[in-house]
């Protein structure tokens, strides 16, 4: 199977745009979707991202997300930044099995 | 209102046994695939296993095959997990998962059951 690699953690400050990337570690990140999903402190996660690019509703347009064949990653970008955005971020994709990567801490001060 | 409940989790010793329960309501679940996610304490997302609508496929993450078994009833609305041989490294937050009727990913989560494996 395949992994998902992400930053441990980004910082960003208020109104500014953040970038979490979302490595694949072998297959084609264009083969399978990719979701994002946001976890806050003592909440089970939600989504802000699913395939690849789309946004569920009640989630802001701040949230986008994109995949790059050429470096074989995804990414979540964030701008606008509030400090409710704060919170852990997780990609996942599947092929045989459903794969999460590591986690991104996102602080934003 | 679409909910997934998890209940079953507790304290249990290395090499003890666990069922864990995930009430569905609010959706039609015999229509959907259903995972089971966990997280360690202070650690990421880790898909432990899933089944399809009717039960007939299932799948597990390596580090728990043979010993973890999911399950379902659809007349009862209700996944399971029968978690055998307990390893410390088993010790989470469980959450149980409904997966979108499109793609592989989770669209509906609970709000988890806590394993603890500890002597």
């Amino acid at each position: 199977n395949f992994m998902l690699t992400q930053p441990h953690s980004v910082s960003e400050s208020p109104g500014k745009t953040v970038t979490i990337s979302c490595t694949r570690s072998s297959g084609s990140i264009a083969s399978n979707y990719v979701q994002w999903y946001q976890q806050r402190p003592g909440s089970s996660p939600t989504t802000v991202i699913y395939e690849d690019n789309q946004r569920p509703s009640g989630v802001p347009d701040r949230f986008s997300g994109s995949i790059d064949s050429s470096s074989n990653s995804a990414s979540l970008t964030i701008s606008g930044l509030k400090t409710e955005d704060e919170a852990d971020y997780y990609c996942q994709s599947y092929d045989s099995s459903v794969v999460f990567g590591g986690g991104t801490k996102l602080t934003v001060l | 209102e679409v909910q997934l409940v998890e209940s079953g989790g507790g304290l249990v010793q290395p090499g003890g046994s666990l069922r864990l329960s995930c009430a569905a309501s609010g959706f039609t679940f015999s229509s959907y695939w259903m995972s089971w996610v966990r997280q360690a304490p202070g650690k990421g997302l880790e898909w432990v296993a899933n089944i399809k609508q009717d039960g007939s496929e299932k799948y597990y993450v390596d580090s728990v095959k043979g010993r973890f078994t999911i399950s379902r009833d659809n007349a009862k609305n209700s996944l399971y997990l029968q978690m055998n041989s307990l390893r410390a490294e088993d010790t989470a937050v469980y959450y149980c998962a409904r997966e979108s009727t499109v793609t592989p990913r989770m669209d509906v989560w609970g709000k988890g059951t806590t394993v603890t494996v500890s002597s």
